[in-house]
């Protein structure tokens, strides 16, 4: 079966600073990877995912996010965060014949201050 | 925008009352999914269907749970007698087929409060 850990339930950053969220995996075949943003009281809105290929994905809003099969991680970064970021931002992963499956973590809360 | 649309957005009903949800994929998507999401955690699957096949149900899916999709169009997700418990965000979502890789689209979901 496969899992996602998201590590750190709040992260908080400055406006204009790095932002880094992570996200490993377990899984027993290569996954594919996703990462979804929820503003408040809305639906999941797809950032970024990665299926085959490059390993560095580019997705909305300046988020990109590299999956690093040694490392079992598919972290999100944004080189500098703005006040709209501020969401919940969800991993998740599907396996090959799974049905398009999603797992998700627990999610992190970010908080961009002035 | 032909989204996934959901109805209604917020329902409060009493304990032991049933409610019915209704969920519009895209158009021509033939994968349609229900999800559960509560308050500090990630959305968890709850039952998809292919067309107007459900292939899966999750055993979070109790028996007061049941989902529809007849004519492989829109779909219901209704559940009997409501316990406090099912007080929750009920997210739909549907993508074109079941290709692992495909990307999943989900609606604004619908809340639910049982008091």
């Amino acid at each position: 079966a496969q899992s996602v850990t998201q590590l750190g339930s709040h992260v908080s950053v400055s406006e204009g600073a790095l932002v880094l969220l992570r996200c490993n995996y377990s899984s027993s075949v290569p996954p594919y990877l996703f990462w979804y943003v929820q503003y408040p009281n809305q639906g999941l809105q797809l950032l970024l995912k990665y299926t085959t290929g490059a390993t560095l994905v580019k997705g909305i809003n300046g988020f990109e996010a590299e999956f690093k099969k040694s490392e079992t991680s598919f972290h999100l970064t944004k080189p500098s965060a703005h006040m709209s970021d501020a969401a919940e931002y969800f991993c998740a992963v599907s396996l090959t014949g799974g049905g398009n499956k999603l797992t998700f973590g627990t999610g992190t809360q970010l908080k961009v201050e002035l | 925008d032909t989204g996934v649309s959901q109805d209604p957005r917020h329902k409060i009903t009493k304990r032991g009352q049933n409610v019915t949800f209704r969920c519009d994929p895209i158009s021509e998507h033939n994968r349609l999914y229900w999800y559960r999401q509560t308050l500090g955690q990630g959305p968890e699957f709850l039952t998809y269907f292919q067309n107007e096949a459900q292939l899966e149900k999750s055993r979070l899916l109790s028996d007061r749970f049941s989902a529809e999709r007849p004519k492989g169009s829109f779909s219901t997700l209704e559940i009997q007698r409501t316990e406090q418990g099912d007080s929750a965000m009920y997210l739909c979502a549907s993508s074109p087929d079941g290709f692992s890789g495909n990307t999943i689209y989900f609606g604004e979901g619908s809340w639910l409060t049982v008091v």
